[in-house]
């Protein structure tokens, strides 16, 4: 198993452009996540999803969307990039079930926004 | 979600326990302690976790007091690639959602 794969690992943006974070994973998990990460700060969940077809928001949404089209993709969409914007976006899943569980991050996107 | 409270940083010399703790107070029944760590700047990776007994696993103990307010993960024989940032996180249980603090830096030192 690949794991979690995330796609592109590195990307300048200028502000105002638009791009697709892209995020897959091969263990048939059900909970997909995306966080990001700012310097020196821990991990800020921006939105989750429970499976194919339900997203919602998690601490910091504004500025991104998602989609969960099948069990495996994951995408994150940021439109009208700002510096703000500037951070390490992880993208991890889950199973869930009794006993709790761990969440598979991958290997992060290092996005800078100028 | 609990909060939970570490320290920013901790040392350690090379093949002796590193032990971390982690301050819960404010945790609810079915919330579960976990554990990940951060290498560098690569994404975390799940350690271990319980709930309220103590637990055991290939890279680390997990001791949970018996009033679940407070926690230590060690690490038995440290190494230097055991350097990283620590996180305690207090969740799952009936939500999924996993709130990452600051964590503790962990310097094992040769």
């Amino acid at each position: 198993n690949a794991g979690v794969t995330q796609t592109p690992k590195f990307r300048i943006l200028k502000i105002g452009q638009s791009m697709t974070l892209q995020c897959t994973q091969d263990m048939n998990h059900n909970y997909m996540y995306w966080y990001r990460q700012d310097p020196g700060m821990g991990l800020k969940l921006i939105y989750y999803s429970v499976g194919a077809g339900i997203t919602d928001k998690g601490e910091v949404p504004n500025g991104y969307n998602v989609s969960r089209s099948t069990t495996e993709d994951f995408p994150l969409r940021l439109e009208l990039a700002a510096p703000s914007q500037t951070s390490v976006y992880f993208c991890a899943s889950s199973y869930t079930g009794t006993g709790g569980y761990e969440q598979y991050f991958g290997p992060g996107t290092r996005l800078t926004v100028t | 979600d609990a909060k939970t409270t570490q320290p920013p940083s901790m040392d350690c010399a090379e093949g002796r326990a590193a032990n971390l703790p982690c301050n819960h107070s404010t945790i609810s029944g079915n919330e579960y302690v976990y554990w990940y760590r951060q290498i560098h700047s690569q994404g975390p990776q799940y350690i271990i976790h319980g709930l309220k007994n103590n637990e055991t696993n290939e890279m680390a103990s997990l001791i949970i007091t018996e009033d679940r307010k407070s926690s230590t993960l060690i690490l038995p024989h440290a190494t230097l690639r055991d350097t990283a940032v620590y996180y305690c996180i207090v969740g799952g249980g009936s939500n999924y959602k996993l709130t990452f603090g600051k964590g503790t830096l962990l310097t094992v030192n040769p």
